[in-house]
């Protein structure tokens, strides 16, 4: 079936990186558009990132601080995150996204900047 | 960056009781960009509606969206116990940021 599944959350200091990645399966995975999108603990979901073919977006937090690639051999998505910062820990979210909704959801990963 | 506000923060209904959810965007969206999802503790999101109105696979027909411009509207007709949770809108407009609504809390 189709699924999502992230990995490579954890704890981790300020001002250091991260990579997360998220396995596709069950679809076509070059085929669609995918973003990451982020909720900090009690807070509502922020989108992050989208990656389409070669074109990416993201929200201005993070630009200049992360980077969505995608590897559509390996049906994998990445998040390359540097110099985070306590704001930026979050359950974080893969998900697909053809035009207009994000229909197919991971499990989330937790990331957690903390000194 | 278009802002979205669901009304009300939180809606106290009892079982089969009707439940209107309420999501303003500061800035005219596409019906063709309206999402709205469900999310339960723990959980990911689940999407319910797109396209303001289009139901997604395998969500029961007594959830229903509508609206266009800047008020959209998610209706569940009839509340069933799997229905408490929080509903959150979201748009995608013709750039990003694609942002989310801050939620409606439906309780018991």
């Amino acid at each position: 079936q189709v699924q999502l599944v992230e990995s490579g959350g954890g704890v981790v200091q300020p001002g250091r990186s991260l990579r997360l990645s998220c396995a596709a399966s069950g679809f076509i995975f070059s085929n669609y558009g995918m973003h990451w999108v982020r909720q900090a603990p009690g807070k509502g979901p922020e989108w992050v990132a989208f990656i389409w073919s070669d074109a990416t977006d993201y929200v201005d937090s993070v630009k200049g601080r992360f980077t969505i690639s995608r590897d559509n051999f390996k049906n994998t998505l990445y998040l390359q995150m540097n110099s985070l910062r306590a704001e930026d820990t979050a359950v974080y979210y893969c998900a697909r996204g053809p035009t207009g909704r994000l229909d197919v959801w991971g499990q989330g990963t937790t990331v957690t900047v903390s000194s | 960056e278009i802002v979205l506000t669901q009304s009300p923060g939180t809606l106290s209904l009892s079982p089969g009781e009707r439940a209107t959810l309420s999501c303003r965007a500061s800035q005219s969206v596409s019906s063709s960009y309206l999402a709205w999802y469900q999310q339960k503790p723990g959980q990911a999101p689940r999407l319910l509606i797109y396209g303001a109105s289009s139901r997604a696979t395998g969500i029961p027909d007594r959830f229903s969206g509508s609206g266009s411009g800047t008020d959209f509207t998610l209706t569940i007709s009839r509340l069933e116990p799997e229905d408490f949770a929080v509903y959150y809108c979201q748009q995608f407009g013709s750039s990003p940021p694609w942002t989310f609504g801050q939620g409606t809390n439906v309780e018991i």
